[in-house]
Formats: C-alpha cells, sequence, structure tokens
C-alpha cells in the first residue's frame, strides 16, 4: 500500500497568511493526487485534483504542486473560511489512500 | 446539482450486519464510479471500496474485504454497502462519494455521511 505523510501538522497561521502543506508519498505516483478540504461537521470537499488542477469553483488562493512523491498545498493569502483539515489523497493505485490530515488553525 | 443521501446507519453488535444505502440524484449515475468512505469519529478518511459505472469491476479495502459487498441498482439510481462480521473497528462515519469528472478515483462531491457504531 501506498503510504501518504502530511506535514506539518497543526498549522497556526494568521488571516492573510501564506500556508504551505507538504505530503510525501512512500513510493512515486506520477501526478495521481487530490487535496481536499473539511470543516467540523462537513463531509470533505475537492479543491485540487492531478497534483495542480483547480476543481471548479475552488478560489484561486488555493493552488497545488508536485509530482512523484512530493507535493504541496498552497493557501495565499488565508482567509477565516479556510481553517479547516486538509487531505491528500493518492489515486495512483489500490487501495487509495489518504494522508492523516493537517488541521490549520488560527494563531 | 448532484446529491448523494446516505441511509442505513446505526448501532449493531459485533459480529452483526448493516447494509447502508446511498440515494444519488442530478447526474447520470451510470456514467460514474462510486465509492463509499468513511471516517472513524475524531479521525482521518479511510476509502473502503469502489464499483464501477456499469457495476462489473469492484474494489474494496484489506480490512473489509471478505466481509463487505459493495452494490449498486442503476434503475433505482442507488449504491449499497452491504457489511457483514462488523467489529468495533467498523464504527465510523460512512460517506457515499461519486467518482469525479475527470478520474473515477477522485472523490467528488461527498453525501452528508451515515454513522455506524459498532458496539456491544
Amino acid at each position: 500500500d501506498i503510504q501518504m505523510t502530511q506535514s506539518p501538522s497543526p498549522v497556526s497561521a494568521s488571516v492573510g497568511d501564506r500556508v504551505t502543506i507538504t505530503c510525501r508519498a512512500s513510493q512515486g505516483i506520477s501526478n495521481y493526487l487530490a487535496w481536499y478540504q473539511q470543516k467540523p461537521g462537513k463531509a470533505p470537499k475537492l479543491l485540487i485534483y492531478a497534483a495542480s488542477s483547480l476543481q471548479s469553483g475552488v478560489p484561486s488562493r488555493f493552488s497545488g504542486s508536485g509530482s512523484g512523491t512530493h507535493f504541496t498545498l498552497t493557501i495565499t493569502g488565508l482567509q477565516p473560511e479556510d481553517f479547516a483539515t486538509y487531505y491528500c489523497q493518492q489515486a495512483n493505485s489500490f487501495p487509495l489512500t489518504f494522508g492523516g490530515g493537517t488541521k490549520v488553525e488560527i494563531k | 446539482e448532484v446529491q448523494l443521501v446516505e441511509s442505513g446507519g446505526g448501532v449493531v453488535q459485533p459480529g452483526g450486519s448493516l447494509r447502508l444505502s446511498c440515494a444519488a440524484s442530478g447526474f447520470t449515475f451510470v456514467d460514474y464510479a462510486m465509492h463509499w468512505v468513511r471516517q472513524s469519529p475524531g479521525k482521518g478518511l479511510e476509502w473502503v471500496s469502489l464499483i464501477g459505472g456499469d457495476g462489473g469491476a469492484t474494489y474494496y479495502a484489506d480490512s473489509v474485504r471478505g466481509r463487505f459487498t459493495i452494490s449498486r441498482d442503476i434503475s433505482k439510481n442507488s449504491l449499497f454497502l452491504q457489511m457483514n462480521s462488523l467489529t468495533t473497528e467498523d464504527s465510523a462515519l460512512y460517506y457515499c462519494v461519486k467518482g469525479s469528472d475527470f478520474s473515477n478515483y477522485w472523490f467528488d462531491p461527498w453525501g452528508q455521511g451515515t454513522l455506524v457504531i459498532v458496539s456491544a
């Protein structure tokens, strides 16, 4: 199974900050990576797919990059509604696996 | 608008069974793979199972293979998860999820979930 490791967790940040979350895969997954945002009591929401493609309707302050084993999610200009937990997920092979999550907290 | 509405969760004793259902609407059901993903209270996300659009292909996480069965009724736009030999480790919020427009292996969107509690 491919293990997905996220860091750091949690992240303490202020409104307007630039936040970068890292996700590492235990083996190469090309660009078969997605990022999800989950707010308390809500279902996850797809933000980024194929490592860097922005899902329709997602604000452009979210961006993703990476390939192989190292990926990042960047939020440029953190907004109050962005305080949430973020998960990466690999779609290279079964079983599909998620990272452990990174909580973005208010500093 | 895509809607996914899960039902069938509840409290069950270890060794028991439950059948989860998901009513789908707002898209052509047969065109998309569907998944079940679960989340234990306060924990992360775990993919459980996938079924292809026509129901011909199924995949399972090792933790549920042989105990859970995923199926779909295309005529009723419904997805199911038959869960047998349940253990306390299966306690979680179970989400019904549609494969995304770009790949069956991205999850978009998600239902609101149905809670399964396995307890004596």
